[in-house]
């Protein structure tokens, strides 16, 4: 069964570090682009950072830029995402996402599938 | 950045409704656009991906369409398990994708 479980939430202080932690099982983990993405309590979903499959390549949300480094460890099949300099609106459930691919009609397509269970962080002093 | 706009943004339906949801993107996205259902406390959960294809396992209820800037999502015969919020997401712009604001569609 293809898992994705993520760790590591918890209540910090504003200006505090927290990092957080997707284990994945049940498929090729190196061979996939990963993603976080966050949802503030109530609200929507925000794509926060992405990873190519060998690590080399990263993407972040302006929201988080400067602030959060994603990074993957392929021998663990492992994702993780350090936050520093929090923020109170960085409260959020965090998930972590499978990115999949495919071509289809001469063009390719990715979407997210599956999404671990998600990680509360909550920035309050 | 290509912004993403659903309608409504929440509906009050009976079980065995025909129910449409409305995503539109900002800027053409071809069919670049996919649709997940959020249940309270749960992680979202595909069902629909390149703007027309069916997941594996999501009900044939459950039909999306649309290229450009407008798509739906219809679902043909509510039942009980589908009160949840529906989100669309446009991947044109991978990996920097973006979602709608969501669409709660609860018991009438």
């Amino acid at each position: 069964e293809v898992q994705l479980v993520e760790s590591g939430g918890g209540l910090v202080q504003p200006g505090g570090s927290l990092r957080l932690s997707c284990a994945a099982s049940g498929f090729t983990f190196s061979s996939y682009e990963m993603n976080w993405v966050r949802q503030a309590p109530g609200k929507g979903l925000e794509w926060v950072s992405y990873i190519s499959s060998s690590g080399s390549t990263i993407y972040y949300a302006d929201s988080v830029k400067g602030r959060f480094t994603i990074s993957r460890d392929n021998a663990k099949n492992s994702l993780y995402l350090q936050m520093n300099s929090l923020r109170a609106e960085d409260t959020a459930v965090y998930y972590c996402a499978r990115e999949h691919s495919n071509f289809i009609s001469s063009s390719w397509y990715c979407w997210f599938d599956p999404w671990g269970q998600g990680t509360l962080v909550t920035v309050s002093s | 950045d290509i912004q993403m706009t659903q309608s409504p943004s929440s509906l009050s339906a009976s079980v065995g409704d025909r129910v449409t949801i409305t995503c539109r993107a900002s800027q053409s996205i071809s069919s670049y656009l996919n649709w997940y259902q959020q249940k309270p406390g749960k992680a979202p959960k595909l069902l629909i991906y390149a703007a027309s294809s069916l997941q594996s396992g999501v009900p044939s209820r459950f039909s999306g369409s649309g290229s450009g800037t407008d798509f739906t999502l219809t679902i043909s015969s509510l039942q009980p398990e589908d009160f949840a919020t529906y989100y669309c997401q446009q991947s044109y712009s991978t990996p920097k994708v973006t979602f709608g604001p969501g669409t709660k569609v609860d018991i009438k």
